[in-house]
Formats: structure tokens, sequence, C-alpha cells
């Protein structure tokens, strides 16, 4: 059984602060990874995109990927109250789907 | 907006009813997905398309549940006979590429079985 874990939370940090987020995988084949964002009531939306080891920087987010532990975080730097929201990780192997973990709960206090 | 639309974006039915929800995929898109989410959950693979055919269906997709993509453009999703355990949140994503790993979800449909 092909897993995302992720811890649910609720992960509270206050404005300004970096919240870090992570995400582990089962399945060695996975190819590509993503971190979407969802707020209350709609519908996911994409941040970021990692495909190999390392880390990759977009504007105030970090995405940074380990294979060998297969392991996968986020980082949010200068956490704002407006990125209050579940963030899902998914991992993606050629000729299937995503497969999403739970989601963590972030909460940005002001 | 992503580009993906769905509708309706709420449908509340009663048990037993059938339902259909449409997905219109960002118009370049050749690859087609549904998920279904509930609450507290990560979005769970229902079935995917790469143009009309449709290549994988999860065993999460029962036989009350049958899922289209003529001309390989818009897609629709039914649901015979509904059950209570049918109320999700049911998201179509849409992606294109070789490797066509990243997925652009519409805004969902909510549906209700009272």
């Amino acid at each position: 059984q092909k897993e995302v874990e992720q811890n649910s939370g609720p992960l509270s940090v206050p404005e300004g602060a970096i919240a870090s987020l992570n995400c582990t995988y089962s399945d060695r084949g996975s190819q590509s990874f993503f971190w979407y964002r969802q707020y209350s009531g709609k519908s996911p939306e994409l941040i970021m995109s990692i495909y190999s080891n390392g880390d990759k920087e977009d504007g105030r987010f970090t995405a940074q990927l380990n294979k060998a532990s297969q392991y996968v975080s986020l980082l949010i730097r200068d956490s704002q109250p407006s990125d209050s929201a579940t963030y899902l990780c998914a991992a993606y192997q050629a000729g299937t789907a995503l497969i999403f973990g739970k989601g963590t709960t972030l909460s940005v206090s002001s | 907006d992503t580009g993906v639309s769905q509708d309706p974006r709420h449908k509340i039915t009663k048990r037993g009813q059938n339902v259909t929800f449409r997905c219109d995929p960002i118009s370049e898109h050749n690859r087609l997905y549904w998920y279904r989410q509930t609450l507290g959950q990560g979005p769970e693979f229902l079935t995917y398309f790469q143009n009309e055919a449709q290549l994988e269906k999860s065993r999460l997709l029962s036989d009350r549940f049958s899922a289209e993509r003529p001309k390989g453009s818009f897609s629709t999703l039914e649901i015979q006979r509904t059950e209570q355990g049918d109320s999700a949140m049911y998201l179509c994503a849409s992606s294109f590429g070789v490797l066509a790993d990243t997925q652009y979800f519409g805004p969902g449909t909510r549906l209700t079985v009272l």
C-alpha cells in the first residue's frame, strides 16, 4: 500500500516565524512530490513541486527532498496569518495518480 | 482560479437517487483525474483519463460509480443509488505533458446525501 504520512497538527507558529511541515512516503518508486495548500471548504492549491534531492526555493517557500530517507518538507519563512491552512503533501509515480497525506493544519497567530 | 471548472458546486440529494457531476479541464490538458475528499482526509484517487481513455480505476470506485470523458474534453462522474457514505467533496484535476504529474484542481463539488 502506497502511503504518504503527515502529522495532522495543528502546528501553531507566531507571525513572522518559520513554519516547518514534514512528510514521509512509502513508495521508493515515487518520482515527484508536491505541496498543496487547502483553505477550509476550498480545493487544494498547488504551492510547490520538487523532483531532485536538495532544496528548492520559491519566494517564502522552500521545499526539501531526501529520497534516501523518503522525506519531504516545506518551510514557510516569515509566516503570515493568511498562511493558516491545511498543507497537503503528495507523491507521484508515472502512470498513476497523486497519493496524498492527510494534511497538516497550520495556524499562524498575529 | 486554475482554469478547471466543476458543476454543480453543491449537490444535496436523498439516499437512493442518482447524481452526475461535470468537470471541464484546462483546454490543452490531456489528463483528467477524479478524487474524493472527506473531512480530515487528503484527496483519495478515484479514476483518471488520458484523452478519452479511462486508464485506471481505484478499488474505491464501486460499481455504483461510473465516469466518462467523451472526445477527451469534459468528464462526467455519475453515482447511482447514492448512500450516506458517498457524502464528500468530489475533486477534479487536470494535467498535461509526458510526465503529467503537475495537477491543477477545480473548485470541487460538495455532495451531501440525506
